[in-house]
């Protein structure tokens, strides 16, 4: 119940297409979804986070989809571009923690 | 601001040795939390401190440990160290868990390799 599901594990999308990771969870007391990118040798980033209580977040070319009944939360990343190449994860957890249940990340890789 | 400080990027050690890795969250952060990645099992919670008090433990054995000092920064240990402990050992540091909406920031780690 403790998981988080994350797919596809590996993603290739061409320079200006739309990159989309979706991510699915059981435990119906997360209340926080963070998402975060890594580059090769550094510490995840945050990217974007969202709440239950709206259905959409947008930041730039970053957008956060949210179905609380499906329980499931997806990023679209918006006219890709190649350095956006780096492998992303989606992450959950309860308000007063900072345990952080995080998706096995899905590698992204936008061609020139 | 400077962000979080992890110290040393870069460690190898041999089976059975003990390890001391070291992080200071961002200026007035009061939370830790330590993760280890590694390939095969991703991003993994160890640890999570706030004002020196464990607030919650990630399902890892005894070996590793961890604190926190009054001035936020935090230390984790693992002692008798195995082969399958090299990973990639994350810091990550937080405002405080009492407020809603604040984000964790990582640093960017320290890659243990045990020989």
């Amino acid at each position: 119940q403790q998981q988080v599901k994350q797919s596809p594990q590996s993603l290739i999308v061409q320079k200006g297409g739309i990159s989309i990771i979706n991510c699915a969870y059981e435990n119906t007391a997360f209340d926080y979804f963070p998402w975060y990118q890594q580059f090769p040798g550094k510490g995840p980033a945050l990217l974007i986070a969202i709440r239950p209580d709206v259905s959409e977040k947008k930041e730039g070319r970053f957008t956060i989809s949210f179905n609380k009944s499906a329980k499931q939360f997806s990023l679209h990343i918006m006219d890709s571009q190649p350095g956006d190449s780096a492998t992303y994860f989606c992450a959950a957890s309860t308000s007063g923690t900072y345990k952080y249940i995080f998706g096995t990340g899905t590698r992204l890789k936008v061609l020139a | 601001k400077a962000g979080v400080t992890q110290t040393p990027r870069y460690l190898i050690k041999t089976r059975g040795q003990q390890v001391t890795l070291s992080c200071s969250p961002i200026s007035g952060h009061r939370s830790v939390s330590w993760y280890q990645q590694t390939p095969g099992q991703g991003l993994q919670f160890l640890f999570e401190y706030f004002s020196e008090t464990q607030r919650n433990k990630g399902n890892f054995p005894g070996r590793f440990s961890g604190r926190q000092f009054s001035n936020s920064r935090s230390e984790m240990n693992v002692s008798t160290l195995e082969l399958g402990d090299s990973a990639l050992y994350l810091c990550a540091s937080s405002l405080d868990p009492g407020y809603v909406g604040t984000e964790a920031f990582f640093g960017q780690g320290t890659r243990l390799t045990v020989v």
